[in-house]
């Protein structure tokens, strides 16, 4: 499987924008990137995902660098309710079936 | 979008029983299931990939005969923890997606936490 490594924790104050690095440097390239948070006691929720372009959706920007090798999560507007422990995975025909590691995520805490 | 309901949310059984724990795709017909355990303050460990109408495949490690997976049906799986001991306590959780269709997002399932005592 391709690994991720990503910053342990990152703090962010509310209202402002939390950029969450993502480094996926033996991607190969048919593999999708992927960005799942997990807030306390629930499963992961998807957020976002793409495979060379920037992506956008309600809920955050996607932005993948041009040699695939590693990406941004971007909240724009930081809420309480974000903090929670961010995943980035790989996901593709490389990584066996489909399934993905998990790291160990970044935590992201949302300061008032 | 899509939705993965996984039941019980919570269970608490005693040493030597068995435990069952359902995942079904609401909306959607999943080809594939996984199943992961979570333990306190670590990532989601994958125990297992589960095909609808094929035995699952095991990580290493994972004792088959121990966690019992049945995929029976393109919107249900199940995961049976038999002879649960206390080290089996943990938080599991399921995810489903449509098979190679990677450009699709995995869902997840708000995941069950088995207590033995």
């Amino acid at each position: 499987d391709a690994k991720t490594t990503q910053p342990t924790s990152m703090d962010c104050a509310e209202g402002r924008a939390a950029n969450l690095p993502c480094n996926h440097s033996t991607i190969s390239g048919n593999e999708y990137v992927y960005w799942y948070r997990q807030i306390h006691s629930q499963g992961p929720q998807y957020i976002i995902h793409g495979l060379k372009n920037n992506e956008t959706n309600e809920m955050a920007s996607l932005i993948i660098t041009e040699d695939r090798k590693s990406s941004t999560l971007i909240l724009p507007h930081a809420t309480l309710r974000d903090t929670a422990v961010y995943y980035c995975i790989v996901r593709g025909v490389n990584t066996n079936a489909g399934k993905s590691t998990f790291g160990d995520g970044t935590t992201l805490t949302v300061k008032p | 979008g899509a939705v993965v309901s996984q039941h019980p949310s919570r269970v608490i059984c005693k040493s030597g029983t068995s435990v069952k724990i359902e995942c079904r795709s609401l909306d959607f017909q999943a080809t594939t299931m996984f199943w992961y355990r979570q333990f306190p303050k670590q990532s989601l460990m994958l125990m297992a990939t589960s095909n609808e109408g094929s035995k699952a495949t095991y990580e290493q490690g994972v004792e088959k005969d121990k966690f019992l997976i049945n995929h029976a049906s393109l919107t249900l799986s199940t995961l049976t923890v038999t002879s649960a001991h206390p080290e089996d306590s943990s938080f599991y959780i399921c995810s489903a997606g449509t098979g190679g269709n990677y450009n699709s997002p995995l869902h997840f399932g708000n995941g069950t936490r088995l207590t033995v005592t």
